[in-house]
């Protein structure tokens, strides 16, 4: 079945540093990709739709500026989270639209970041 | 905006016992999914839904879409320890992006 690799499974960076957080589709191409976070507890909360090949599409209240997104390619989108801070520290998750409906979204395995 | 409500918000149940989580939308569901997850780890995709009266079974855990299209539930028959975790419903909206209930926490004790 369709995989969507996430990495790091963890991070923990300190406190003004910016850290990388890469979502691949391994065997089927995706050109649209969500991510999404989720605090302690609580459900998956939408922060932005990375289309290849053009400007990620953020949803309201969160700062394009601070959670920069790439999809430079059908199979791979970054999630950086610049100059973090400790209120940034979550459970990231990506996922992929695939062709068939019948499979849902396929989601990534997650990135738990602490910022300390 | 679509949104879901899950019900209960979590469940302890014993092994062996059934139980039903249930997903209410505001609107019509054009593709309801259910998904589980143990926090911190990634969701797994259960199943799909997208025809009023649709029903489908996996292993020991089937869900319903009613008529309407507004409600979904989930139904796990002899729960096991195996079966723990956070249950989410998922809706894709008219945006095109997906939609996600509170989740439900479901323990079993053996």
């Amino acid at each position: 079945g369709a995989v969507v690799s996430q990495h790091p499974s963890r991070v923990i960076c300190k406190s003004g540093t910016s850290v990388k957080i890469e979502c691949r589709s391994l065997d089927f191409q995706a050109t649209t990709m969500f991510w999404y976070r989720q605090f302690p507890k609580q459900s998956l909360m939408l922060m932005a739709t990375s289309n290849e090949g053009s400007k990620a599409t953020y949803e309201q209240g969160v700062e394009k500026d601070k959670f920069l997104i790439n999809h430079a390619s059908l199979t791979l989108s970054t999630l950086t989270v610049t100059s973090a801070h400790p209120e940034d520290s979550s459970f990231y998750i990506c996922s992929a639209s695939r062709l068939k409906a019948s499979y849902g979204y396929t989601f990534g395995s997650g990135t738990r970041l602490t910022v300390v | 905006s679509q949104e879901l409500e899950q019900s209960p918000q979590s469940l302890i149940v014993q092994e062996g016992k059934n139980l039903t989580i249930n997903c209410t939308s505001s609107k019509t569901l054009y593709g309801l999914y259910w998904y589980k997850q143990k926090y911190g780890e990634g969701l797994i995709f259960l199943m799909m839904l997208q025809k009023g009266g649709e029903e489908k079974s996996h292993e020991k855990i089937t869900a319903k879409l009613d008529e309407k299209k507004q409600q979904s539930s989930l139904h796990i028959t002899a729960s096991q320890p195996s079966h723990a975790g956070i249950y989410l419903c998922g809706a894709d909206t008219n945006a095109g992006k997906s939609t996600f209930g509170d989740g439900t926490t479901l323990t079993v004790k053996p």
